[in-house]
């Protein structure tokens, strides 16, 4: 069995500060992870992906994320924010050769950039 | 750009009502899949395809829902009667090949059952 679970469901933060959004892993299977971000009314858009090469990903509008076996997190950050990053965060864990394709999505983290 | 297509963006039936959903998967992607997003129980998977063929619709109520690919290029998710408990937003996703492909997201389709 897979899961996620993304320990904030909202985060506030002020343009120009990092952000951090955390999520961890539970798999059977050596995890694939991701970060989807979905802005109002519209659809999930990958932002990076981890699939068991660099533990460290970047990912599109300066997102990065650490996959740390140790600590079955895949935390997202970014060093500094900007209000069009205002969004909600879906962290996403497949499981390896025996999972198939099915991704298992976290509850989501509300990103909130205020000036 | 290539891109996933669903229609209806948004619907609105009273209850008993049937509902289709359509999704035009991007060219040449063979692995078709269906979401479905609330408030209360977030993204689901509801089912999915490669090639055609449901591999997997574990996900789905079967007695009022239905999912086909009738060719390569759509893919529809069927609710026959809907109910306002399947008020929701229906993603569909697809991929290029296998295990390991990234899932390419639609914008969605907003459904209401009054």
């Amino acid at each position: 069995a897979q899961s996620v679970t993304q320990l904030d469901s909202h985060v506030s933060v002020s343009e120009g500060t990092p952000v951090l959004l955390r999520c961890n892993y539970s798999s059977s299977y050596s995890p694939s992870l991701f970060w989807y971000v979905q802005h109002p009314n519209k659809g999930l858009q990958l932002l990076l992906k981890y699939t068991s090469a660099a533990t460290l990903v970047k990912g599109i509008n300066g997102f990065e994320a650490e996959f740390k076996k140790s600590e079955t997190s895949f935390h997202l950050t970014k060093p500094s924010a900007h209000m069009s990053d205002a969004a909600e965060y879906f962290c996403v864990v497949r499981a390896g050769t025996g999972g198939g394709n099915k991704l298992t999505f976290g509850t989501g983290t509300q990103l909130k950039v205020e000036l | 750009d290539a891109r996933v297509t669903q229609t209806p963006r948004h619907k609105v039936t009273e209850m008993g009502q049937e509902v289709t959903m359509r999704c035009q998967p991007i060219l040449g992607h063979n692995t078709v899949f269906w979401y479905r997003q609330t408030m209360m129980q977030g993204l689901e998977l509801l089912a999915y395809f490669r090639n055609r063929a449901p591999l997997d619709d574990s996900g789905m109520p079967k007695d009022r829902f239905s999912a086909e690919m009738p060719d390569a290029t759509l893919a529809t998710l069927k609710i026959q009667p809907s109910e306002p408990r399947d008020s929701a937003v229906y993603f569909c996703a697809s991929a290029l090949g296998g295990g390991t492909d990234t899932q390419y997201f639609g914008p969605g389709t907003r459904l209401t059952v009054l």
